[in-house]
């Protein structure tokens, strides 16, 4: 079956650090790829998507680039804030529609100032 | 433009009572999903539908039921609270290979 693999977590990052947040699919025909972002309290929102191979999903200055070469779709941020903290959930939505989004664990991210 | 709402917001239940946790859309999504999020923990998948009148169990549905008499509400019902449902319930809705928008939970205290 379909499932995604996120790289554990807690990461914590200094201001301004890059961060990269691993994820990697295993899925039939040709998904789309979501990364979800859950701030303290709150629910999950959505935080950026690629429908396709090689399309690049951005929002807020993260980067996801979906790979099927390698079946990843990892998350990037060139400098990250405070405000970022929160938990980031990758998820993967198969072909037909008809199924529920199967999400990753989620990697909790601290950044310190 | 209210999207995904749920109600209530925070709810502390006695070990065997019951309850129903509301979940209403406005969105015209067929699709809706209830999920439970334990603390620290990911999301697991309780129960979906694909439209009115049809509904699946998921990865946890013991101890709950639902029911989708409409496109827009979804509702969850517990028919005999346990310790173990003490968790954040989050509903979801989306149209087909499209994100899905989260309401934003009930926090569910059994005691």
């Amino acid at each position: 079956g379909n499932s995604v693999t996120q790289m554990e977590g807690p990461v914590t990052l200094s201001e301004e650090a890059f961060l990269t947040i691993n994820c990697t699919y295993t899925a039939t025909g040709y998904p789309s790829l979501f990364w979800y972002v859950q701030y303290p309290g709150e629910g999950l929102q959505l935080l950026l998507k690629a429908t396709k191979a090689d399309d690049k999903g951005s929002n807020k200055g993260f980067e996801a680039t979906y790979r099927k070469e390698t079946t990843s779709f990892h998350l990037e941020k060139g400098s990250v804030q405070v405000s970022d903290s929160a938990v980031y959930f990758c998820a993967l939505s198969d072909g037909s529609g008809n199924t529920p989004l199967v999400f990753g664990k989620g990697t909790r991210l601290s950044v310190i100032a | 433009n209210a999207g995904v709402t749920q109600t209530p917001k925070f709810r502390i239940l006695k070990i065997g009572q019951s309850m129903t946790l509301q979940c209403t859309q406005d969105m015209n999504h067929n699709y809706m999903y209830w999920y439970r999020q334990d603390p620290g923990m990911g999301l697991k998948l309780i129960y979906y539908s694909v439209g009115a009148g049809i509904t699946d169990k998921g990865e946890v549905p013991n101890g709950y039921n639902v029911s989708r008499s409409t496109t827009e509400d979804f509702p969850l019902r517990l028919e005999l609270a346990a310790p173990s449902q003490t968790s954040v319930y989050f509903c979801a809705s989306r149209l087909a290979n499209q994100p899905q928008h989260f309401g934003d939970g009930t926090r569910l205290s059994i005691l």
